[in-house]
């Protein structure tokens, strides 16, 4: 069992929003502004794709989008696109040497 | 450009060890914590462990799935995080990947898979 929630799927057509949600605790996604998102796309390496709860690496388009409410965090892809077919994991600095990451999310495009 | 390459892995049967390699460029590799993850066949991400660099003592922190058994390390003059695996059971089948950060995880290797079969 994963320290963070993630639904197992999510789906959306073409063109539209969807959001996925990364519930944690107090101590982890509540506690810091250290959550992060990662895209995997079957059989390859996941990528870095949102870091301190909404920030984009160089190279991520803005269609990625984070934040955060209290202990649940939220990563937004806009106008879908065939190619955002992957597996989103969120992960949260949890305090000392601590890190804990989501069972992961399978979006699928419609 | 940050290039990290795992190298290792291989078939190995239960309770043995295997050592995994984690080769690292385009990057001062003494400045980063180094983490690892595995991936078993159709599962989640999980994470395994992550060491520190030397200005946070090269401190570590495992999973407990595999604390007393893996062992992270890292040799700065060559660049490379290393994943000593101890007393191999069929549940650490996995593909392994090295990352780079301890909660930003920001470059990943394209992973070595380990099988754990008799």
């Amino acid at each position: 069992q994963s320290a963070l929630t993630q639904p197992p799927s999510a789906s959306g057509s073409p063109g539209q929003s969807v959001t996925i949600s990364c519930t944690g605790t107090s101590s982890d996604v509540g506690g810091y502004n250290y959550v992060s998102w990662y895209q995997q796309h079957p059989g390859k390496a996941p990528k870095f794709l949102i870091y301190d709860v909404s920030m984009r690496p160089s190279g991520v388009p803005d269609r990625f989008s984070g934040s955060k409410s209290g202990n649940t965090a939220s990563l937004t892809v806009s106008g879908l696109q065939a190619e955002d077919e992957a597996d989103y994991y969120c992960s949260a600095y949890a305090g000392g040497d601590s890190v804990v990451f989501g069972g992961g999310t399978k979006l699928t495009v419609l | 450009e940050v290039q990290l390459v795992e190298s290792g892995g291989g078939l190995v049967q239960p309770g043995r060890s295997l050592r995994l390699s984690c080769t690292s460029s385009g990057f001062t590799f003494g400045a980063y914590a180094m983490s690892w993850f595995r991936q078993a066949p159709g599962k989640a991400l999980e994470w395994v462990g992550f060491m520190r660099n030397k200005a946070y003592g090269e401190t570590t922190e495992y999973a407990a799935s595999v604390k007393g058994r893996f062992t992270i390390s890292r040799d700065d003059s060559k660049s490379i995080a290393y994943l000593q695996m101890n007393s191999l059971k069929t549940e650490d089948t996995a593909v392994y990947y090295c990352t780079r950060g301890f909660y930003n995880f920001t470059y990943w290797g394209q992973g070595t898979l380990v099988t754990v079969s008799s």
